[in-house]
């Protein structure tokens, strides 16, 4: 069975530092998602990661994937706090997407 | 492309009714997922439809829970005999295609039930 496993799951972090989430997943797969999700809100996808070695960047936020190593990263540079929201890996088993407990990051001021 | 639509947004119901739900994904969307998020809990995988068809079911829904996609078009996830354990945010997501290499998930706003 796919599980799929974050950490940390609560982040509390200064505006202007690095962090990096984690993300581990039990079975071979070749696509990694990440979605964030702001408080009674729905999901909202940021990567959808392909390949092993890939990498993606958007804003403050980098995404990277090692498909041997069952692991992808979600790299934080100089949060600020409109960052603060709840973050979710998921991963894909033919149509079957599991997804992280989440890692709920809290940038303060 | 007014993105997915959810409704109602909000069920309160007394334990033992009946609840439906309706899920209109984005046009050309064929592709229809229904999930179920508790607090704290990331979405939970309930049932897939590639089109009309419904491929995949988790094993984790009971028999009190049904869905359909008539005409490939609206989903709707009806539970039947509603329990306290029901109450969760229901969430559909669409996704264009049959697999293609980006496979973005569109997730709707959601339907929060509430089991009193």
């Amino acid at each position: 069975e796919l599980k799929v496993e974050q950490n940390p799951l609560f982040l509390s972090m200064q505006e202007g530092k690095n962090y990096t989430i984690y993300c581990n997943y039990s079975t071979t797969s070749d696509r990694l998602y990440w979605y964030r999700q702001d408080p009674g809100k729905s999901l909202e996808s940021l990567f959808v990661l392909l390949s092993n070695g890939a990498v993606k960047q958007e804003g403050r936020l980098m995404a990277s994937l090692d498909t041997k190593a069952r692991l992808s990263t979600l790299h934080i540079t100089a949060a600020v706090h409109d960052l603060s929201a709840t973050y979710f890996c998921a991963v894909s088993s033919t149509y079957k997407y599991i997804f992280g407990t989440g890692t709920r990051l809290k940038v303060l001021a | 492309d007014t993105g997915v639509s959810q409704d109602p947004r909000h069920k309160i119901t007394k334990r033992g009714q009946n609840v439906t739900f309706r899920c209109d994904p984005i046009s050309e969307h064929n592709r229809l997922y229904w999930y179920r998020q508790t607090l704290g809990q990331g979405p939970e995988f309930l049932t897939y439809f590639q089109n009309e068809a419904q491929l995949e079911k988790s094993r984790l829904l009971s028999d009190r829970f049904s869905a359909e996609r008539p005409k490939g078009s609206f989903s709707t996830l009806e539970i039947q005999r509603t329990e306290q354990g029901d109450s969760a945010m229901y969430l559909c997501a669409s996704i264009k295609g049959t697999g293609g290499s980006t496979d973005t998930q569109y997730f709707g706003p959601g339907t929060r039930l509430t089991v009193l």
